[in-house]
C-alpha cells in the first residue's frame, strides 16, 4: 500500500487558518486522498477526499499538488474545536469496501 | 440520533477471560467495519462486513478472534482467551455500498486486560 507521511504535531493559533501537509510519493493513479480527523476521546469522522483536483467542503479545503505526490488539508479558521489528530490516508475507489489504512497523523493544538 | 453505537463504551477483564463486543451501524448501511487503535497510533483495520458476507479480515485478527453479522445488520465482536495485549480502543464504522462513501465510526469500545 502506498505510504503518507505526515508531522507528528502542528500548533495553530484560534481564528487563524491552518495547513496541514501529507507526502505520498508512491500515490498511484487510482488512489484518492482522503482525510479524516479524530478528536478526543471520539471515533475518527470524515474530513474531506479528493483525486486531482483541489476540493472545498463545507469543513475545510483539499489542496492536491498537480504530480499528486502530496496534499495539504486547509482549515480556514481554526478553532478550539478543530484540535484533533489529522490523518491522511489514500485509498482506492472501488466497490469492493474502502478499508481505510490510518498512519499516525497529525496531532493539531489550537490555541486560544 | 442514529449514529454507529457501541456497547459497552468500557470493558475490563481479567487475561484469559472472553468478551464480546457489539456495533449497531447507521441503519440500512450495507458495509461494516471494525478497527482497533493502541494509544498513540491510528486505527488498524481488522475486519470488514457487506451485509452479512465477512468478506475481508487482516492478518491482525487472529484465532481468538472472531466476528459475526449474523442478520446484516448488528455486527459482534468477541475475543477469547484476552491477552493483556488485546488492550486498546475497539472501533466500529460503517457505510452504504455503491459508490465512494465515507465510513461513519461509532465511539469505540475500550478494553483494558489485567
Amino acid at each position: 500500500d502506498a505510504k503518507t507521511t505526515q508531522p507528528n504535531s502542528m500548533e495553530s493559533n484560534e481564528e487563524e487558518p491552518v495547513h496541514l501537509p501529507c507526502n505520498h510519493s508512491t500515490i498511484s493513479g487510482t488512489d484518492y486522498i482522503h482525510w479524516y480527523r479524530q478528536l478526543p476521546s471520539q471515533g475518527p469522522e470524515y474530513v474531506i477526499h479528493g483525486l486531482t483536483s483541489n476540493v472545498n467542503n463545507r469543513m475545510a479545503s483539499l489542496a492536491i499538488a498537480e504530480d499528486r505526490k502530496s496534499s495539504t488539508l486547509i482549515l480556514h479558521r481554526a478553532t478550539l474545536r478543530d484540535a484533533a489528530v489529522y490523518y491522511c490516508i489514500l485509498n482506492i475507489y472501488n466497490n469492493a469496501g474502502n478499508m481505510l489504512t490510518f498512519g499516525g497523523g497529525t496531532r493539531l493544538m489550537v490555541k486560544p | 440520533d442514529t449514529g454507529v453505537s457501541q456497547d459497552p463504551r468500557h470493558k475490563i477483564t481479567k487475561r484469559g477471560q472472553n468478551v464480546t463486543f457489539r456495533c449497531d451501524p447507521i441503519s440500512e448501511h450495507n458495509r461494516l467495519y471494525w478497527y482497533r487503535q493502541t494509544l498513540g497510533q491510528g486505527p488498524e483495520f481488522l475486519t470488514y462486513f457487506q451485509n452479512e458476507a465477512q468478506l475481508e479480515k487482516s492478518r491482525l485478527l487472529s484465532d481468538r478472534f472472531s466476528a459475526e453479522r449474523p442478520k446484516g445488520s448488528f455486527s459482534t465482536l468477541e475475543i477469547q482467551r484476552t491477552e493483556q495485549g488485546d488492550s486498546a480502543m475497539y472501533l466500529c464504522a460503517s457505510n452504504p455500498a455503491g459508490g465512494y462513501n465515507e465510513q461513519f465510526f461509532g465511539p469505540g469500545t475500550r478494553l483494558t486486560v489485567l
